[in-house]
């Protein structure tokens, strides 16, 4: 079965500091990676995604994505934060043999003054 | 036109009252969702179709009854629901059944 953690439920950080939010995974089989953000009262959008080439992959709003195999990981990195990135952030995957997402807890963003 | 939107965006009902969840997309996607979000989790599925054919049903209570009259609208019928089922109702769409959902902004549910 395929599972996806989200290691921090909140991350605080100071405004235009850099901030990574961690997603490790568990699969048999090979997996697609999703990052969606939700803003307060909205619906999700997606950020960035890897299906396959190039293991960092760059998304909106400035984030990017690395994809490490051995580590089972795809975590999200911003070199600088803004009071706007201030969110839920949902890791998502989709294994190959399956078209289900499987969602992981999600991650708020807190930014600071 | 590059988004999904979802009609109302509020709703609060009886549990003895009928109403009707709308989705809408113009993408030319095939495939669309509804999912379930609760305060602070991730979205659960509930149905999704392929090509105005239901193709998965996460084991919805009946009281939930999705249709899809086209393409480019899904709707969710509802009645007789329970203060439980009070959640935001996300619509989604996407290319295929294998392409990254696109979602809209929900519909926040109030069930008395």
């Amino acid at each position: 079965a395929q599972s996806v953690t989200q290691l921090d439920s909140q991350v605080p950080v100071f405004e235009e500091a850099p901030v990574e939010l961690r997603c490790n995974y568990s699969s048999s089989v090979s997996v697609y990676l999703f990052w969606y953000v939700q803003y307060p009262n909205q619906g999700l959008q997606l950020l960035l995604k890897y299906l396959s080439g190039s293991t960092l992959v760059k998304g909106i709003n400035g984030f990017e994505a690395e994809f490490n195999k051995s580590q089972t990981s795809f975590h999200l990195r911003k070199p600088s934060v803004h009071i706007s990135d201030t969110a839920e952030y949902f890791c998502a995957v989709r294994p190959d043999s399956n078209y289900q997402l499987i969602w992981g807890a999600g991650t708020k963003l807190i930014i600071k003054p | 036109d590059t988004e999904v939107t979802q009609t109302p965006k509020h709703l609060v009902m009886g549990m003895t009252n009928k109403k009707s969840l709308k989705c809408e997309q113009h993408m030319g996607h095939r495939a669309m969702y509804w999912y379930k979000q609760k305060a602070k989790k991730p979205p659960e599925l509930m149905f999704v179709y392929s090509y105005e054919k239901l193709s998965i049903n996460e084991s919805v209570p009946s009281r939930f009854s999705p249709e899809c009259p086209n393409s480019s609208l899904l709707n969710l019928h509802l009645h007789a629901l329970q203060p439980e089922d009070s959640a935001l109702y996300l619509c989604a769409s996407s290319l295929g059944l294998a392409g990254a959902p696109f979602f809209g902004p929900g519909t926040r549910l109030t069930v008395l």
